[in-house]
């Protein structure tokens, strides 16, 4: 499976936008990226998706990289509550299983 | 909407004891999922079910683990006998649809498992 990998943690201030970064050199044609969050205490949430154009949508943006090596998940304005665990997941398309590497432990400064 | 119900959210039992937790999906879904979370290991997903059969049970630790989908909209996730080395939190999450991985994965709050 192809892995991902984050850096451990990484801080940002509130109200100011947060790149986190993640690699994925050996990500194959049907892998999808995804991101999830987990804040502390409740179970991971879905964030977004893509496989090769940028995305949007009302949580953050995703932007991926053309040779699809990396991607940035963005988010636009950092709140206390964006707070969290991010995981980087590449999941092949048709396969239902996630796998869970050890993500960003984000923290937001205010 | 509900979303993807577990209990008890919290279980503190003796070393030896049956333990059984429940998940109930969101309505609709076809795919659930068992993982478990250490601070050592992280998340890892033990089993997952299509259309209430399951298709992975590779993750399940041993033989004292089962789970069971009696029906779309109820799990049970057993350990017989509990020992410490379970204690950790254990999520269950849902998503439609078999085919495609761009279905996200709901996950429920959780229970929080102490094995003494």
């Amino acid at each position: 499976d192809a892995k991902t990998t984050q850096p451990n943690s990484m801080e940002s201030n509130e109200e100011e936008p947060v790149h986190l970064p993640c690699n994925h050199s050996t990500i194959s044609g049907t892998d999808y990226i995804h991101w999830y969050r987990q804040l502390p205490s409740q179970g991971p949430e879905y964030v977004i998706h893509g496989l090769t154009s940028n995305v949007n949508n009302r949580m953050a943006s995703l932007a991926i990289a053309e040779d699809r090596k990396s991607s940035t998940l963005i988010l636009h304005r950092a709140t206390l509550r964006d707070a969290a665990v991010y995981y980087c997941i590449l999941r092949r398309r048709g396969d239902d299983k996630i796998i869970f590497g050890k993500g960003t432990r984000l923290h937001i400064l205010p | 909407d509900a979303g993807v119900i577990q209990s008890p959210r919290h279980e503190v039992t003796e070393m030896g004891q049956e333990v059984t937790l429940r998940c109930k999906p969101i309505s609709g879904h076809n795919s659930l999922f068992w993982y478990r979370q250490t601070m050592m290991r992280g998340l890892e997903l033990l089993i997952y079910f299509n259309n209430n059969v399951p298709i992975d049970d590779s993750g399940m630790p041993e033989d004292r683990f089962s789970a069971k989908m009696p029906n779309a909209s109820f799990s049970t996730l057993k350990i017989q006998p509990s020992e410490p080395r379970d204690s950790a939190v254990y999520f269950c999450a849902s998503s439609k649809a078999a085919a495609g991985a761009n279905q996200p994965q709901h996950f429920g709050d959780g229970t929080r498992l102490s094995i003494l």
